[in-house]
């Protein structure tokens, strides 16, 4: 199974909406999860299952999808949202190659 | 406090062996399953190896295998990466992870760089 993350860039600005797109080659059910991860940091686990937010994530950080296309979006960014996110699917935990968000 | 502190990485020769080791704490370690995950500069997580709550089970990416082996100390809250006959491919920040449920990642350690080079 193989993970592609579009687009590999997406430039915003704070309080703007952000749409992460992450695309399995065959169906994984909602066997995805999402990280953030900020420079010279560990990931953080933001989403799993697809759609359920890991504990202590803030509200504005949504996943959904389920087969083979799913989305994270973030509803009003925050200056610390700008940061590489990656997918990762359960089967072999298998990660995408990131999409990175930037200030516009 | 819920954490994970690695130790062990540096530099190291291609063909030679170096051990790294991860210790938990603030949380009941032996009913969680552990992992490690690295990152090579400038690209994505891969795993690398998977280790069950009691020990008893693991498993490494095929780029690993055989030449890594991980293991665990549940009386220490400690879990090891033994890696043997390393290779230049083999650098990169190396992340002690907590098991979500066993699928996914969600405790990360620091990191560790581990360079193999001449």
């Amino acid at each position: 199974i193989v993970l592609a993350q579009s687009p590999a860039t997406l430039s915003l600005s704070p309080g703007d909406r952000a749409t992460l797109s992450c695309r399995a080659s065959q169906n994984i059910k909602n066997q995805l999860a999402w990280y953030q991860q900020r420079l010279g940091q560990a990931p953080r686990l933001l989403i799993y299952d697809a759609s359920s937010r890991a504990t202590g994530i803030p509200a504005r950080f949504s996943g959904s999808g389920s087969g083979t296309d799913f989305t994270l979006t973030i509803s009003s960014l925050e200056p610390e949202d700008f940061a590489l996110y990656y997918c990762q699917q359960r089967d072999n935990w298998l990660f995408g190659h990131g999409t990175k968000l930037e200030i516009k | 406090q819920v954490r994970l502190v690695e130790s062990g990485g540096g530099v190291v020769q291609p063909g030679r062996s170096l051990r790294l080791s991860c210790t938990a704490s603030g949380f009941p370690f032996s009913t969680y399953t552990m992992h490690w995950v690295r990152q090579a500069p400038g690209k994505g997580p891969e795993w690398v190896s998977f280790i069950s709550s009691d020990g008893r089970d693991t498993y490494s990416a095929d780029s690993v295998r055989a030449r890594f082996t991980m293991s665990r100390d549940n009386s220490r809250q400690k879990v090891h990466l033994q890696m043997n006959s390393l290779k230049s491919d083999d650098t990169a920040v190396y992340f002690c992870a907590r098991g979500h449920g066993g699928y996914y990642f969600d405790l990360w350690g620091q990191g560790l760089l581990v360079t193999v080079s001449s």
